[in-house]
């Protein structure tokens, strides 16, 4: 799976919404750009995924790059339960999911 | 959505023992299994994956006999950390490979060991 880079942490504030970047400049045409979160003390839970088009779904949003290089996962109001610890993954076959650091995610109140 | 399940959801033992996490997809069949380890305040770290009726592919680094894995059934993964040591104290994670790149692969709730 190729590399993935995104920021150590971020913060928002609660109810406004919050823009997770993820760069990924050595995509290959077949990569898929996946999202994941994981609460604490929990399995991690699927977000949304893209190929080329921006995706919308209940939990987020997905703007990839026209040319794909990067991609922001975009929460419209976070709340508390989004805090969590936010990873971007590609993936290219039904090979295993490896992760990178992610994303810590802290809401504020 | 798929379901995945892990029992126990945590365990305490003793230095020396061997312990058995198992993983159970309740509403599919899985052919591949991937097992992860985390450690406090890290990422998710792939340990191996297993395959329905054959022998598990270990990541490097990974000691195979020490972290025995059976996938017996389309339904039932199990992880077994033979003479556990207080190093292995982790966060056990399964994760059936069923979606592919196009769908949403799921996750286990995790196991939490305190290898005493």
């Amino acid at each position: 799976d190729a590399k993935t880079t995104q920021p150590n942490s971020m913060e928002s504030n609660e109810e406004e919404p919050v823009h997770l970047p993820c760069n990924h400049s050595t995509i290959s045409g077949t990569d898929y750009i996946h999202w994941y979160r994981q609460l604490p003390s929990q399995g991690p839970e699927y977000v949304i995924h893209g190929l080329t088009s921006n995706v919308n779904n209940r939990m987020a949003s997905l703007a990839i790059a026209e040319d794909r290089k990067s991609s922001t996962l975009i929460l419209h109001r976070a709340t508390l339960r989004d805090a969590a610890v936010y990873y971007c993954i590609l993936r290219s076959s039904y090979d295993k999911v490896i992760f990178g650091p992610g994303t810590s995610l802290s809401v504020i109140p | 959505g798929a379901v995945v399940s892990q029992h126990p959801s945590w365990v305490i033992c003793k230095s020396g023992t061997s312990v058995k996490i198992e993983c159970r997809s309740l509403d599919f069949q899985a052919t591949t299994m991937f097992w992860y380890r985390q450690f406090p305040k890290q990422s998710l770290m792939l340990m191996a994956t297993s395959n329905e009726g054959s022998k598990a592919t270990y990541e490097q680094g990974v000691e195979k006999d020490k972290f025995l894995i059976n996938h017996a059934s389309l339904t039932l993964s199990t992880l077994t950390v033979t003479s556990a040591h207080p190093e292995d104290s982790s966060f056990y994670i399964c994760s059936p490979g069923l979606a592919g790149v196009k769908g949403e692969q799921f996750f286990g709730p995790g196991t939490r060991l305190t290898v005493l």
